[in-house]
């Protein structure tokens, strides 16, 4: 079964601090995604990452910055942590060629507070 | 940009079954339709997906309409651990997930 891995299921940080939420898949996967989701609002996506070292914007870019390094590790960083970006972030992964088409999985969740 | 249109809500009775709608009327010919679930404290999981005609998978079935502006999944006999909200994402270059349908099942 394909596991992806969040690293914190809780997490609080200060306003202004600079966070980091990583995200580790077992499966080879080329495709990660970061998506934050907010009660009324569902799921909106963040970043996607299709191979090492590329990144794209999803609809809600602003703020954060991405990171992937190794193909099995997706980081998404908050570079000033403000109140407006507490909520809850999904990593997800999924494999073949570029496109949704494949089935995407995803992680619990790191519901993040921000004070 | 990509929209679906759900209920907020559905209620079903175990062992019943439970059609949950999607519209997308903005759909092109060649976007998949996707399905995916959320239980309770956990990440959405996948479901089922298509194109143009009906599939099948162990989890559920899902019918398109022929015009492919909405679809229906279909959950044959619902159970509690049903119990979950329901999306239809779709898109050619990402998939755009709305509010979804929350299912209760009843016992």
């Amino acid at each position: 079964d394909v596991k992806v891995t969040q690293s914190s299921r809780y997490l609080v940080k200060r306003t202004g601090e600079k966070v980091f939420l990583e995200c580790v898949q077992d499966m080879d996967h080329e495709n990660m995604f970061w998506y934050r989701q907010d009660p009324g609002l569902g799921l909106r996506l963040i970043y996607f990452s299709y191979d090492v070292k590329m990144k794209e914007k999803g609809d809600i870019p602003e703020g954060y910055s991405v990171s992937r390094e190794k193909k099995e590790r997706f980081s998404l960083i908050l570079e000033s942590a403000s109140t407006n970006q507490t909520s809850m972030y999904l990593c997800a992964s999924s494999s073949g060629d570029r496109g949704p088409y494949q089935p995407q999985h995803f992680g619990d969740g790191t519901r993040l507070s921000i004070l | 940009d990509a929209k679906t249109t759900q209920p907020n809500s559905m209620e079903s009775n175990e062992e019943e079954p439970v059609h949950l709608p999607c519209n997308h009327s903005t759909i092109s010919g060649t976007d998949y339709i996707h399905w995916y679930r959320q239980l309770p404290s956990q990440g959405p999981e996948y479901v089922i997906h298509g194109l143009t005609s009906n599939v099948n998978n162990r989890m559920a079935s899902l019918a398109i309409a022929e015009d492919r502006k909405s679809s229906t999944l279909i959950l044959h006999r619902a159970t509690l651990r049903d119990a979950a909200v329901y999306y239809c994402p779709w898109e050619s270059e990402k998939l755009v997930f709305g509010k979804g349908t929350k299912l209760t099942v009843n016992p």
